[in-house]
């Protein structure tokens, strides 16, 4: 199965900063690599799909880029609502999906 | 509006059972994978097992295997996770997800949830 890492597991930011969370593929995934978000007792939400494609909706502040194995999520300037945990998922050929560990973005 | 609403979690004691049910509305169902993914208390993200548009083709984290079994009824717009010889690490909310039209990994719809806890 593949293995995702995500770092860094927590990070304090400040309104405004520029932002940028990495996750690493066990495996060549190609870019077959979704992020989510995710706020206290609700569900994930997709922001970014197939590594760089940003999801009908989200806002222009965030980006990914990367394919292969090394990939990167970036928030361009942090708003209040931006305070979430971020998630990595890979679905490259077949099942299991993993999810990375999880970052936890917080308010400084 | 598209949606995905969650049903039939609860306390449940070691070794039993549960069904879970998920109500999809909005979009055409059987156009669509559809998985299960899970999430235990103060922990992240599992994906937990998906299925076919027509129901042919199903996958399970190895975890689950011999003890859940995910299908669907296209006619009721319905997907379903039977849960068997439950254990306290299935503690979790079960999340449904859609898999974006033409993918089968790409969750764009999730529902709510429904929690699971599995206690004597």
């Amino acid at each position: 199965d593949i293995q995702m890492t995500q770092s860094p597991s927590s990070l304090s930011a400040t309104v405004g900063d520029r932002v940028t969370l990495t996750c690493q593929a066990s495996q060549d995934i190609t870019k077959h690599l979704n992020w989510f978000q995710q706020k206290p007792g609700k569900a994930p939400k997709l922001l970014i799909y197939d590594a760089s494609n940003l999801e009908t909706g989200v806002p222009s502040r965030f980006s990914g880029s990367g394919s292969g194995t090394d990939f990167t999520f970036t928030i361009s300037s942090l708003q209040p609502e931006d305070f979430a945990t971020y998630y990595c998922q890979e679905y490259d050929n077949l099942p299991p999906y993993t999810f990375g560990q999880g970052t936890k973005l917080e308010i400084k | 509006e598209v949606q995905l609403v969650e049903s039939g979690g609860g306390l449940v004691q070691p070794g039993g059972s549960l069904r879970l049910s998920c109500a999809a509305s909005g979009f055409i169902f059987s156009n669509y994978w559809m998985s299960w993914v899970r999430q235990a208390p103060g922990k992240g993200l599992e994906w937990v097992a998906n299925i076919k548009e027509d129901g042919s083709e199903k996958y399970y984290v190895d975890s689950v295997k011999g003890r859940f079994t995910i299908s669907r009824d296209n006619a009721k717009n319905s997907l379903y996770l039977q849960m068997k010889s439950l254990r306290a690490e299935d503690t979790a909310v079960y999340y449904c997800a859609r898999a974006a039209w033409g993918s089968y990994g790409c969750f764009d719809i999730w529902g709510r949830g429904t929690m699971v806890i599995v206690s004597s």
